[in-house]
């Protein structure tokens, strides 16, 4: 079964606009770290922002926060005001007592001028 | 402050070849993984070093694959008798490190290793 799940394979917005990947993921697991990664174009893959099971502010780092829902193991990206450079694959990832990260299966977004 | 490094960046080898993908962690990160990515599979755990010792390998096909870490600057991971369904863009990662507890580090990646297999 998928640990990790985005059901959003593509998406498309305007510039500025604010944009919601969602992601779902399954653990038994009372403490976990929940972790969104962007690939660019060129196959790089960065650290955007990570959620820590046991905290319930939700984390943001610029133009990116989280909604942490933990009764619905679901952790969103939010990202206001887009910029065309925000265009990528987005993966949301989680980590369970150990480090190994499970990554879903990603959602394209573009940004269009 | 360099990334970590993967070399080399495409290797092209023919069936039945042997292929040894590199891979130099960010200094003084004690933890390194190894992921595989394909259309197909998308991101795919392969095994995880700490402090050069290996703690899992559960995402390693049991046959030809194998990895080292000899020592904290590198790590390496083999593949013998490729096949052509090895063909996959090679990632691999690194972070600080720390047993259990509520403490968990991000992973940084390379650029990764796109193999190709004909």
């Amino acid at each position: 079964a998928q640990k990790v799940t985005q059901t959003q394979t593509s998406i498309s917005v305007m510039e500025k606009t604010t944009v919601t990947m969602d992601c779902v993921y399954e653990t038994q697991d009372s403490s976990y770290f929940l972790f969104w990664y962007k690939q660019t174009a060129s196959g790089e893959i960065v650290f955007l922002i990570r959620q820590d099971s046991y905290k319930k502010e939700n984390a943001t780092v610029g133009h990116y926060s989280l909604n942490f829902q933990k009764p619905k193991s679901s952790i969103g990206l939010i990202i206001t005001a887009t910029q065309i450079e925000d265009s990528a694959v987005y993966f949301c990832a989680m980590r369970e007592h150990y480090n190994v990260l499970y990554f879903g299966s990603g959602t394209k977004l573009t940004v269009e001028p | 402050n360099a990334g970590v490094i993967q070399t080399p960046r495409h290797k092209v080898t023919g069936k039945g070849q042997e292929a040894t993908l590199w891979c130099e962690p960010i200094s003084g990160h004690s933890a390194v993984f190894w992921y595989r990515q394909t259309i197909v599979q998308g991101l795919e755990f392969l095994t995880y070093f700490r402090n050069q010792a290996p703690i899992d390998d559960s995402g390693m096909p049991k046959e030809r694959f194998s990895a080292q870490m000899p020592n904290q600057s590198h790590s390496t991971l083999k593949i013998q008798s490729t096949q052509p369904q090895d063909s996959a863009v090679y990632l691999c990662a690194s972070s600080l490190d720390r047993l259990g507890g509520r403490v968990s580090y991000e992973q940084y990646f390379g650029p990764g290793t796109r193999l190709t297999v004909l």
